[in-house]
């Protein structure tokens, strides 16, 4: 499973307050990903990182933010919630040397 | 964004019966994956390809990188119950390196 854990795994929370996900890896993998996973979208990139504070935005990234200060942490954050943003999140990794990407098991977020 | 046409949305099939599905797009992309994700968990990688043509097997699994480098197929062979779950392709654009497009998923069920 690539060592990948998220959490929190489930979290409710109220519009307009910050929420923080996180994402913590085992193996040092040099790049990590954020997604969210919406019916009817498939998956959708939101910030990824190739290495320690160097990140770049994906297809969705407005209203979030990422930070990745420790090779095994990469963190998500919900600066100001809104109900739009209620999804599942997962994290992925990329193997080194390869293009093959491996996923947490995710966080499910609701924004009320 | 991207859009990669993933296709059938869902199949039902009887057990024992063969299984096609198929990801395409009008763009080139540079690597196909494809993953299974069962309800509640983070998709799982079943078959990696890197070159147009490429023909790759895992167990009753077969994944083909379409020559054109524009679609890819997966083909499940005899299938069982436990084949139950959601499909989805993922490609890697050609010229952007660290993003990938999923498709929307084929939901496929598994008749005893």
């Amino acid at each position: 499973d690539a060592g990948i854990t998220q959490s929190p795994r489930h979290k409710v929370t109220e519009t307009g307050t910050p929420v923080t996900l996180r994402c913590h890896q085992t193996e040092n993998h040099r790049y990590m990903y954020w997604y969210r996973q919406d019916p009817g979208h498939g998956l959708r990139l939101i910030h990824y990182s190739y290495g320690v504070k160097d990140t770049d935005k994906g297809e969705v990234s407005d209203g979030y933010s990422v930070s990745r200060s420790k090779t095994e942490d990469f963190l998500l954050t919900l600066e100001s919630a809104t109900s739009s943003q209620t999804s599942v999140y997962f994290c992925a990794i990329r193997r080194d040397g390869s293009y093959e990407q491996y996923f947490g098991p995710g966080t499910r977020l609701t924004v009320t | 964004g991207q859009q990669l046409n993933q296709s059938p949305q869902s199949m039902f099939i009887q057990e024992g019966e063969d299984v096609s599905m198929n990801c395409t797009s009008s763009s080139i992309f540079n690597t196909w994956l494809w993953y299974k994700q069962d309800p509640g968990e983070g998709p799982v990688l079943l078959i990696a390809l890197y070159k147009a043509g490429e023909l790759t097997s895992n167990g009753r699994l077969t994944a083909q990188f379409g020559i054109t480098r524009k679609d890819s197929f997966l083909n499940i062979s005899a299938s069982i119950p436990s084949d139950v779950g959601i499909y989805f392709c993922a490609g890697q654009l050609a010229g952007t390196g660290n993003q990938f497009y999923f498709g929307t998923g084929t939901s496929l069920t598994v008749i005893p």
